[in-house]
């Protein structure tokens, strides 16, 4: 079964960090790509990031390019996505994703951050 | 970056009734587009990939068509457990983007 399990949530002031976390089992992670995407409350869906299986292939939403960093630890399988210099909008909940738009894909719970003073 | 742009934003209907989803791309995505289905305070779920292709273990009134820029979700025959925001998303390049969701009462 797989299982997606994301942890580091919280609440944070602005200008500052958290690092998420995902905990994959239940496949072959080492040769899946994973996905963050966050929706802010009441609204809709935002790629936020993706890291190919090897981990060389990184892609982030312009919207957090510089300031987020997505990594992935094949032997533990997780993947993290740290976030630096938080604003305001990057309050959501983040959700961590295998193979997403593939056969097979699967969300986790999600996440909550919030970007507050 | 690839706008996608569904309508209508909300729809009201009654069970049994055959719905439409309309998704548009701002330029050709070939068939790379997936549909998603949201359940009020759930993560989302697949439903549709590559613009036609069913999610194993969705139910077969669920139907996606379409090609280039433009492409439908349909249910075929309304259910009550339907009710849902549904979205589509294009990944024929980066950044994928996602439509902005159309809403499904029941």
């Amino acid at each position: 079964e797989v299982q997606l399990l994301e942890s580091g949530g919280g609440m944070v002031h602005p200008g500052g960090s958290l690092r998420l976390s995902c905990a994959a089992s239940g496949f072959t992670f080492p040769t899946t790509a994973m996905t963050w995407v966050r929706q802010a409350p009441g609204k809709g869906l935002e790629w936020v990031s993706v890291i190919g299986g090897s981990g060389v292939n990184r892609f982030y939403a312009d919207s957090v390019k510089g300031r987020f960093t997505i990594s992935r630890d094949n032997s533990k399988g997780t993947v993290h996505l740290q976030m630096d210099n938080l604003r305001a909008e990057d309050t959501a909940i983040y959700y961590c994703v295998k193979a997403l738009n593939k056969p097979g894909g699967q969300w986790g719970q999600g996440t909550l951050v919030t970007v507050s003073s | 970056d690839i706008q996608v742009t569904q309508s209508p934003s909300t729809l009201s209907a009654y069970v049994g009734d055959r719905v439409t989803i309309t998704c548009r791309a701002s330029q050709s995505v070939s068939t790379w587009l997936a549909w998603y289905q949201q359940k009020s305070g759930k993560a989302p779920n697949l439903l549709i990939y590559q613009a036609s292709s069913l999610e194993s273990g969705v139910p077969s009134r669920f139907s996606g068509s379409g090609s280039g820029t433009e492409f439908t979700l349909t249910i075929s025959s309304l259910q009550p457990e339907d009710s849902a925001t549904y979205y589509c998303q294009q990944y024929e390049g980066y950044p994928l983007t996602f439509g902005g969701g159309t809403k499904v009462e029941i």
